[in-house]
Formats: structure tokens, C-alpha cells, sequence
């Protein structure tokens, strides 16, 4: 069964430092990956996808994402985080050719000002 | 673009009876539409796939005659929880997809809590 891993659920952090968040993956096969946001009070938005192509995809609000094949992973990062980055993040998976969604945990990210 | 509703989004009701959630799609047509629950610290679970004028796909574990799913127009889905009992308490939330296309647009949720 598909199943992803996002670790360290809390994050905290402050203004202008740099946000990297871990996401594994644990099966073969070519897949479709996606970091989703969701802001306090709001629904899950898609921050980034990666289909194909150029492993490194940039996303909505300065996020970026590099998927590495050999590692079975996609993490998010940001460079400078700002108090309005204060959300749950969670990675997602799909099989190529299946649109069911596998989630991780989420991380839990709260930025101080 | 993009936007899918819920209604309601929260709704209490009393242990054995039956609450219907619905999702819509408001501004495209979404030939497939997904429901996932969502446990307080823990993340999305996928509880069924329904494609417009089909029977729903229920992941392993979900039981199909207490979460009725029904998905009769291309922009409308509604979940049925029958004969709720407390351990259905929970976060519903769902998502709709474009016929073709591997991105999910996401719904604001629905609380349902049962007493």
C-alpha cells in the first residue's frame, strides 16, 4: 500500500529563517507528487505539483520542491518564511495513471513574528 | 476558478440517525469526486472514489452500506452517513478533479459530530 512520511509534525520557527519539510515516499513505480497547504480556518490549497520534467518545481507564495528519485523524496522548502507561512503543510502522493491521493501526517508550522 | 463547496459545514446530530453532506463543484464539472475523513492531528484518509454516474470505489476498511455516496450530476456528490453512532465524529472533507486531470480541488470541510 502507498504510504508517505512527513517527520517532525511541529515546527517552529521565526520570521526569515529557512523552512524544510521531509517527505518520503514508500513505493516503486512513477508517480505524481504535491505539497498542500492548509491556513487556519481554511481548506487544503495546492502549493506545488510535480508531474514530470525538471525535478526542481516552484510553487504558489516562494516555495519550492525537489524531487529525488533515488531517495524516494520531495521535500518543500522556503527560504524566508514569513508569519502568514503559519499553516499545516501535507505532502501527497498519487500512482501514475491513479488519481487516489495518499497524505502523510501534515507538519504543523508556526511562524513567529 | 476551481472552488467546491460543502454544506453543511458542521452539523450535530444524535446517535442512529442519518446525515447527508453534500459537495459541489461551482464553477467546473468534475467527473470524479473523492471523501476523505479527517481525525483531529492526523491526516486525510480516503474513504471512497465516486465518478458521475457510477457506483463509488470504498477503500479497504470503509464500509459501504453506513457512508453512502452518491454522485448523480457532474457537479454534485453527497455523502450519507447512516445510523451515525459517537466513533463517527469526525472531519469530512472533499475533493472534486477534472475529467483528465490529476489535481484534486479541495472542499472546506464538514464537522459532524454525534451526541
Amino acid at each position: 500500500a502507498q504510504s508517505v512520511s512527513q517527520h517532525n509534525h511541529h515546527v517552529i520557527l521565526s520570521e526569515a529563517a529557512s523552512l524544510e519539510l521531509g517527505c518520503n515516499y514508500s513505493y516503486g513505480g512513477t508517480v505524481n507528487l504535491f505539497w498542500y497547504v492548509q491556513y487556519p480556518g481554511q481548506h487544503l490549497q495546492l502549493l506545488l505539483k510535480y508531474f514530470s520534467g525538471d525535478p526542481l518545481v516552484k510553487g504558489i507564495k516562494g516555495f519550492e520542491a525537489e524531487f529525488i528519485k533515488s531517495k524516494f523524496s520531495f521535500n518543500l522548502r522556503k527560504p524566508s518564511v514569513q508569519w502568514s507561512d503559519t499553516a499545516e503543510y501535507f505532502c501527497a502522493v498519487t500512482l501514475y495513471g491513479n488519481n487516489r491521493l495518499a497524505f502523510g501526517k501534515g507538519n504543523q508550522v508556526v511562524v513567529i513574528p | 476558478g476551481a472552488v467546491v463547496s460543502q454544506h453543511p459545514s458542521w452539523v450535530i446530530c444524535k446517535s442512529g440517525t442519518s446525515v447527508k453532506i453534500e459537495c459541489r463543484s461551482l464553477d467546473f464539472q468534475a467527473t470524479t469526486m473523492f471523501w476523505y475523513r479527517q481525525f483531529p492531528k492526523q491526516s486525510l484518509m480516503l474513504m471512497a472514489t465516486s465518478n458521475e454516474g457510477s457506483k463509488a470505489t470504498y477503500e479497504q476498511g470503509v464500509e459501504k452500506d453506513k457512508f453512502l455516496i452518491n454522485h448523480a450530476s457532474l457537479t454534485l456528490s453527497t455523502l450519507t452517513v447512516t445510523s451515525a453512532h459517537p466513533e463517527d465524529s469526525s472531519f469530512y472533507i472533499c475533493s472534486a478533479a477534472r475529467q483528465g486531470f490529476y489535481e484534486q480541488y479541495f472542499g472546506p470541510g464538514t464537522r459532524l459530530t454525534v451526541t
